[in-house]
Formats: structure tokens, sequence, C-alpha cells
């Protein structure tokens, strides 16, 4: 069965950084693409980055480019997402999801980030 | 503003059949046969039940249908149930620099 447990989010201020990770299990982890995907609250669904299986490619929301970095271990089954900058627009609850071939498939609980002063 | 375009509600009975509609451009659910869709219901994660359009993963009835015609893609249900009452995205890729683009939602009601 595949699970996707994010962990790290919470409350920052804006300007302020933080560390989101995803614990991956179920799956041949280094075989797939990964990608974040955000809610606001009481919005829709925006897609915000994803990487390749071996990390050589990630691409990015015009939104976030320059400010957030995706990245994974896959010695470790884990992706990460580095926020920096962050911005009270910011503020969302973010997937961690598998990619196969052009579907976003199995989704992580998520975790929330509230960028507020 | 959502790049892709659904209705904010739709609401049918029991037993009977509805259509969400997702309307995008020549750049996404126009150029490519990449259209999915997602159920989410209240404070939990989205789940994949149409996707390539009309494709249907593993697990998911078949009262769940997907097509497109030009920019418009469209999920139907049929045979409503209670438990089909959620919120429902499109999404598709893009040749846009944003790869994946989504709907703005739509809220299922079972009357």
């Amino acid at each position: 069965e595949v699970q996707l447990v994010e962990s790290g989010g919470g409350l920052v201020q804006p300007g302020g950084s933080l560390r989101l990770s995803c614990a991956a299990s179920g799956f041949t982890f280094s075989s797939y693409w990964m990608t974040w995907v955000r809610q606001a609250p009481g919005k829709g669904l925006e897609w915000v980055a994803n990487i390749q299986p071996d990390g050589s490619e990630e691409y990015y929301v015009d939104s976030v480019k320059g400010r957030f970095t995706i990245s994974r271990d896959n010695a470790k089954n884990s992706l990460f997402l580095q926020m920096n900058s962050l911005r009270a627009e910011d503020t969302a609850v973010y997937y961690c999801a598998t990619q196969s071939n052009y579907r976003i498939d199995y989704w992580g609980q998520g975790t929330l980030v509230t960028v507020s002063s | 503003q959502s790049a892709l375009t659904q209705p904010a509600s739709v609401s049918g009975s029991p037993g009977q059949s509805i259509t969400i509609s997702c309307t995008g451009t020549s750049s996404d659910v126009g150029a490519y046969n990449y259209v999915s869709w997602y159920q989410q219901h209240p404070g939990k994660a989205p789940k994949l039940m149409i996707y390539d359009v009309s494709n249907r993963p593993s697990g998911v009835s078949n009262r769940f249908s997907g097509s497109k015609s030009g920019n418009t893609a469209s999920l139907t249900i049929s045979g409503l149930q209670a438990e089909d009452e959620s919120d429902y995205y499109c999404s598709s890729y893009t040749s846009s620099s944003t790869l994946w683009v989504f709907g703005g939602g739509t809220k299922l009601t079972v009357l």
C-alpha cells in the first residue's frame, strides 16, 4: 500500500523559512517522479513543484521560483520542499504526491503551513 | 483565478446522473489527453478518480466516467449515491511553464 506522510508544517513569520518532508513507503520511490501540490484554506489545488526520479531535473510554478527548492533522498525514500522568503499567500496545506506518466496519483494527508506575523 | 474553469456547484438526486465540465485552452485540455479528475472529501486528501481523460484507476467505481471535446473535459457520475457528495477537481498537463493546472473545484451535493 502506498503511503506518503508529510511533516514539517507550522506557523512561520513572513520572510521566514520552513522545510517540509515527505516519508514514502509501499512503492519503489526511486522510480517515481514526485510532486508537491498545495491548497490554500477554502481554495482549490495548485501544483507547486516536481522532481525527476533521480533528482536531476526540477520544475516549479512561477510564483515559487527562486524561493522554493524541491529535493529527494532516494536512499531514505524521502521528498523535501525547502521554502524560503515565505509570504502570506504561501499559507496552505501542502500535499506530497506521486506522479505517474501525466497524472498525479497517490497523495499524502498534507501538512499545514501558516505564514503570519 | 484558476487556470481551468469548473462550475462552482452541481446537484442531483440519488440515482440520477450529473456532469461536471472543465474548460481550458488549446495549451492544456485541448492540447493533451492528460486530463485527470480528483474527488476530495472535507479535510481529506484528493483521490484520483479519472486519468488520461477517461481511464479509471483500479478500485474506482464504473459509475465515474470521463470524456473530452475540444478544450472542455467532462466528468459524469451516474447512479448518484450519498457518498459521492464531495468536491471534484479537474487537472490537465499544460505546455506552459506551469506543468499542471487545476480547476477551481466543483461542490457536488446529493439532494
